[in-house]
This record gives C-alpha cells, sequence and structure tokens, in this order.
C-alpha cells in the first residue's frame, strides 16, 4: 500500500523559513502530480501548490506565491515545500497528496486520491 | 476562481438516517471534476467520491454522489457511526486555483 509521509513542521517565528518534506513509498512516483493541501485550526481545506511528474510545471494559490517553493526529488521519491516569509495565518496542518486521473470514453476524471497524515506548522513569536 | 457552497453548515442525524450534502458551484463545471471526501478529527482527509459519481476504492455503497453543471450531492443512504464526520466537496479544473467548498459537519443528533 502507498503511503505519503510528511516532516519538516514545527513552530517557526514570523518572517521565517521552513522546508517541508513529503516522502512517498511509491516506484511510480515520478508519473503523478503531486499537491500541497492546508487546514489553519478548526478551518477547512485549502489548496496551497502543486507539481508535475517531471517537476516542469509548478502552481501556486495567490496567498503563497513569491513566498512558497514547490519541488520535487523523484530519485528519492520525495516533494519538498520551502515555505520562506512565514506569517501567522500560515498557520496550519499541511498535507501532502497525490493527483489520481481516470480517463473515459468522454471524460477525463482528476482528484485527489491518496493523502499523508500532515505536519503542523505553527508561525508565532 | 470557482466557488464551491456547501449547504447546510452542519446536519445533525441518528444512525441509521439518510445524509444528504449539497455543494453548489458558482458556474458551471465538468462532473469529472468534481469530488467529495471525509474528514474525522484528528485524521487527513479521505477520498470517497470522484467524477461526481464514482465510488473510490474501499467506499461502502451507502455512499453515492450525483449532479452535474453547478449542483452537485452526496448521499450516505444509512447512516453508520463512523460516518459523523465532515465532508467537503472540491473542484479539480483545468487551471488552479482547485477549490474546496467551506466543508458540512454531519452530527449525532
Amino acid at each position: 500500500e502507498v503511503q505519503l509521509v510528511e516532516s519538516g513542521g514545527g513552530l517557526v517565528q514570523p518572517g521565517g523559513s521552513l522546508r517541508l518534506s513529503c516522502a512517498a513509498s511509491d516506484v511510480t512516483f515520478s508519473n503523478y502530480w503531486m499537491h500541497w493541501v492546508r487546514q489553519a485550526p478548526g478551518k477547512g481545506l485549502v489548496w496551497v501548490s502543486g507539481i508535475e511528474g517531471d517537476g516542469s510545471r509548478t502552481d501556486y494559490a495567490d496567498a503563497v506565491r513569491d513566498r512558497f517553493s514547490i519541488s520535487r526529488d523523484n530519485s528519492k521519491n520525495t516533494v519538498y515545500l520551502q515555505m520562506t516569509s512565514l506569517r501567522a495565518e500560515d498557520t496550519a496542518v499541511y498535507y501532502c497528496t497525490r493527483l489520481g486521473a481516470r480517463t473515459t470514453v468522454t471524460t477525463v476524471m482528476r482528484y485527489f486520491e491518496l493523502w499523508g497524515r500532515g505536519t503542523l506548522v505553527t508561525v508565532s513569536s | 476562481e470557482i466557488v464551491l457552497t456547501q449547504s447546510p453548515g452542519t446536519l445533525s442525524l441518528a444512525p441509521g438516517e439518510r445524509a444528504t450534502f449539497s455543494c453548489r458551484a458558482s458556474q458551471s463545471v465538468r462532473s469529472g471534476s468534481l469530488a467529495w471526501f471525509q474528514q474525522r478529527p484528528g485524521q487527513a482527509p479521505r477520498l470517497l467520491i470522484f467524477g461526481a459519481s464514482t465510488r473510490a476504492t474501499d467506499v461502502p455503497d451507502r455512499f453515492s454522489g450525483s449532479g452535474s453543471g453547478t449542483d452537485f450531492t452526496l448521499s450516505i443512504s444509512r447512516l453508520e457511526p463512523e460516518d459523523f464526520a465532515v465532508y467537503y466537496c472540491q473542484h479539480y479544473g483545468r487551471a488552479p486555483p482547485y477549490t474546496f467548498g467551506q466543508g458540512t459537519t454531519l452530527e449525532i443528533k
């Protein structure tokens, strides 16, 4: 069974930096888009960033663009989220998720099929 | 950006009853891009339904999804104790952002 395991969370001061990692137990890791989704305490899910299987394309939510950077090392089956200029509002559990896809005659379906357990980032002085 | 609005905010039902969750999109979306997730307290989200109506692996058949255009529905035919959780719809379109609804909490009555 494929698993995603996040690490790297912790307490950081406003303006600080942190790098999250997500390791996949999956030999076909490079075939998949990988994404980060976060959840502030007591709040809903918010998409943060995504990266294509070969790393050639990256996407960001407006709230983190220019402060966060997503990357991956397919030789290590790991995706990263480098977070800089952190703010109190970045406090959240950060989940790593794998994008699945299924194609039928009429449509292509894409969905977050697999999730890690998350890692907590707390931005506070 | 497509906004997803879920209703109700909270649903209070008893085990054995039927639950119905609504997800309305601010503009028409492809059915193939609409998914539903369950999140139990302290756990990661779990994929239930993708493509608006296809159950994910190992999801019991009491869960079903339907809808098209701007209106989508998740139904649970007979509630089990483990079904009491928060439910989110989500749209994965051709371009970001990939938005979630704000969630519906299913609580025990």
